[in-house]
This record gives C-alpha cells, sequence and structure tokens, in this order.
C-alpha cells in the first residue's frame, strides 16, 4: 500500500527556514515525480513545488521561486522542501504527493499522507 | 490558467444526483482532474484525464467535459460524499498546476 508520511512543519517566525520531509513507502519511489501541495487554513489547495523521478528537474509556483527548494534522495526514498524566507502567507498544511502516471512528470497528484503544518507568525 | 468552479456550494438529499462544473480560463483539452476533501483528511484523486475514474472510486462518481468546461456527477449521493471538491490542470510547458476554489457539497 503506497503511504506517504511529511514532517518537519513548526511553528516558525518569518524569514526563518524550514526543511520539510516526506517518506514514501509502498511503491518503487524512482519510478514516480513527487509534489508538494499546501493549503492555507480554511483554504482551496495550491501547488507548490514539484520534481522529475530523474530528479534532475524542478518545478516551482511563483510564489516558491527563489525561495523554496525541492530535492528527493533515492537511497531513503525521501522527497524534502527546503523553506526559505518564510512569509505569513506560507502557513499551511503540505502535503506530499506521488504522481499519479510513471512518466518523468504527470499532470495528476495522488496524496496520500496527513500533511505536515508550516505556521508562520511573529 | 484560471480554473473557475460552480457553484460554490451544493445542497442535496441522498440519492439525488450532483452536478459540479469546472470552467477553464482557455482550453486544456482533456487534462482536468477531480479531488476530494472531507474535512481533516488530505484530498483524494477521483478523476483524471476528464473521465477515467482513479482505482478504487465508486462507479456513482463520472467525468465530462473537454477543451473549456468539464462536469462531476454523482449519480446517486451518498452520506460520505459530503467534502469539498476541486478541479485541477495542468499546463503543457512549463508544467504548473493549478486548483479551482472549490464545490462544497453538503448531504441534507
Amino acid at each position: 500500500e503506497v503511504h506517504l508520511l511529511e514532517s518537519g512543519g513548526a511553528l516558525i517566525l518569518p524569514g526563518g527556514s524550514l526543511r520539510l520531509s516526506c517518506a514514501a513507502s509502498g511503491f518503487t519511489f524512482n519510478n514516480y515525480a513527487m509534489h508538494w501541495v499546501r493549503q492555507a487554513p480554511g483554504k482551496g489547495l495550491k501547488w507548490v513545488s514539484s520534481i522529475n523521478k530523474s530528479g534532475d528537474i524542478a518545478y516551482y509556483a511563483d510564489s516558491a521561486k527563489g525561495r523554496f527548494t525541492i530535492s528527493r534522495d533515492t537511497s531513503k526514498n525521501m522527497v524534502y522542501l527546503q523553506l526559505n524566507g518564510l512569509r505569513d502567507e506560507d502557513t499551511g498544511i503540505y502535503y506530499c504527493a506521488k504522481d499519479l502516471g510513471s512518466g518523468q512528470i504527470g499532470h495528476w497528484f495522488d496524496p496520500r499522507g496527513q500533511g505536515t503544518l508550516v505556521s508562520v507568525s511573529s | 490558467i484560471v480554473l473557475t468552479q460552480s457553484p460554490a456550494t451544493l445542497s442535496l438529499s441522498p440519492g439525488e444526483r450532483a452536478t459540479l462544473s469546472c470552467r477553464a480560463s482557455q482550453s486544456v483539452s482533456s487534462y482536468l482532474g477531480w479531488y476530494q476533501q472531507k474535512p481533516g483528511q488530505s484530498p483524494r484523486l477521483l478523476i483524471y484525464d476528464a473521465s477515467y475514474r482513479a482505482a478504487g472510486i465508486p462507479a456513482r462518481f463520472s467525468g465530462s467535459g473537454s477543451e473549456t468546461d468539464f462536469t462531476l456527477t454523482i449519480s446517486s449521493l451518498e452520506p460520505e460524499d459530503s467534502a469539498i471538491y476541486y478541479c485541477q490542470q495542468r499546463s503543457n510547458w512549463p508544467p504548473l498546476w493549478t486548483f479551482g476554489q472549490g464545490t462544497k457539497v453538503e448531504i441534507k
């Protein structure tokens, strides 16, 4: 069974940094692109970042460019999201999702974890 | 590409048919997906490529449409279908993913 376990969320001051982690199990990690999706409190879903299955191409929403970095470690079946220069508007639950298909980068998210909460506040 | 969902809220009784709409600001071909999110849970993929049900999704959920106009239909509502439903697309290149603002389905 596919399982994704996010961690690393915390209460952090504006301008601070965090590294979110996502531990993947139950599927062949190398075969899938991975994604991060955020949900602000009481709000809808917003895509943040994606990384292709090879791990050599990353994609970012405009709000994340220059501040966030996505990476993956095949040896550990882990995906990371480094958050720098955090702002109030980065607050929310961050969900890790595997891609539905097995291409380099696909269209659809398959989220299987409970997310990790990032709260940016002074 | 902006996705606009309607209505914002749908209040129906068990057994009724629910019809949710998603309109794209420009053509997305058939690259439109639907997600269900229940309170306190992560979203779940229901439909991809406009009309294909994801694994394990009940047959009462169906998707249709192409280009700019899409519909998610729940043929006969069950109490457990109470949730917020989001549509989503990915632009061709560079890949950028966007969601609609969601439709809340309430079961009377």
